[in-house]
C-alpha cells in the first residue's frame, strides 16, 4: 500500500497547459480504471475534479482533463487560470490483498 | 448538497482512544459507501478505511488494521471511526468522506486529533 508517485511541483504561466503525472503498479493504476483526482486549496478540504480516470463531476470546467496508460494517469489542466493555483492529489483503488485505496504523494501547482 | 461535519477530534495522550464521529445530511446516507481519509499537519492524503451501505463489509490500510473501526447508523445518518492504541504518527486531520464512482466526492471540513504526551 504504497503512495502513487507525483511529482512534487509543477508550474506554468497563465494560459498555457500543464499536465501532472501519477504513477503505480499493476495492482491499482494499471489495474483498474479507477484513478481520481482532487484539487486541494490551503486550509481548504479537498476538491472532487476527475473520476474513473477521465470523467468530470458536474461543475467542474473541461480545461481539466484525466488520462491512463499502463501504470501511469496524467491530469492535464488547459488554460492554466490563477485560481488552479493549488496542491492536486490522484488516488485509485487498489488490490492486493484486501479492496483499499491509495492516493497520491501530491503536486503542488504554481503559477509563473 | 451533501454536507458532512466532523466532531469528536482532540488532544489525546499515545496508547489512548478516540471516537470520531460524522453527521451527514442533503444525500440518501444509507446508499453509499463512506470512508475515512486522513492528512497529517502539512503531508498528504491517506485513506483510512471504508464501510458498505449496510455495515456488512469494511475495508482498512494496513496501518490502523487492528487498531481503528469504522461503523455507521443508518438511522442516525452517522458515521464512526473508533481509534485504539494511538500513536503520534496518527496525528492528523480526519476527513469523512462520500465514497460515489471509486472517488470521494463530498468532503467535511475535517476534525483534529493530536496525539501527544
Amino acid at each position: 500500500q504504497s503512495a502513487l508517485t507525483q511529482p512534487a511541483s509543477v508550474s506554468g504561466s497563465p494560459g498555457q497547459s500543464i499536465t501532472i503525472s501519477c504513477t503505480g503498479t499493476s495492482s491499482d493504476v494499471g489495474g483498474y480504471n479507477y484513478v481520481s483526482w482532487y484539487q486541494q486549496h490551503p486550509g481548504k478540504a479537498p476538491k472532487f475534479m476527475i473520476y474513473e480516470v477521465n470523467n468530470r463531476p458536474s461543475g467542474v470546467p473541461d480545461r481539466f482533463s484525466g488520462s491512463k496508460s499502463g501504470n501511469t494517469a496524467s491530469l492535464t489542466i488547459s488554460g492554466l487560470q490563477a485560481e488552479d493555483e493549488a496542491d492536486y492529489y490522484c488516488s485509485s483503488y487498489s488490490y492486493i490483498s484486501s479492496a483499499t485505496y491509495v492516493f497520491g504523494t501530491g503536486t503542488k501547482v504554481t503559477l509563473l | 448538497e451533501a454536507q458532512l461535519v466532523e466532531s469528536g477530534g482532540g488532544l489525546v495522550q499515545p496508547g489512548g482512544s478516540l471516537r470520531l464521529s460524522c453527521a451527514a445530511s442533503g444525500f440518501s446516507f444509507s446508499s453509499h459507501w463512506m470512508s475515512w481519509v486522513r492528512q497529517a499537519p502539512g503531508k498528504g492524503l491517506e485513506w483510512m478505511a471504508n464501510i458498505k451501505q449496510d455495515g456488512s463489509h469494511k475495508n482498512y490500510v494496513d496501518s490502523v488494521k487492528g487498531r481503528f473501526t469504522i461503523s455507521r447508523d443508518n438511522t442516525k445518518n452517522s458515521l464512526f471511526l473508533q481509534m485504539d492504541s494511538l500513536r503520534a504518527d496518527d496525528t492528523a486531520l480526519y476527513y469523512c468522506v462520500r465514497d460515489i464512482n471509486w472517488g470521494f466526492d463530498s468532503w467535511g471540513q475535517g476534525t483534529l486529533v493530536t496525539v501527544s504526551s
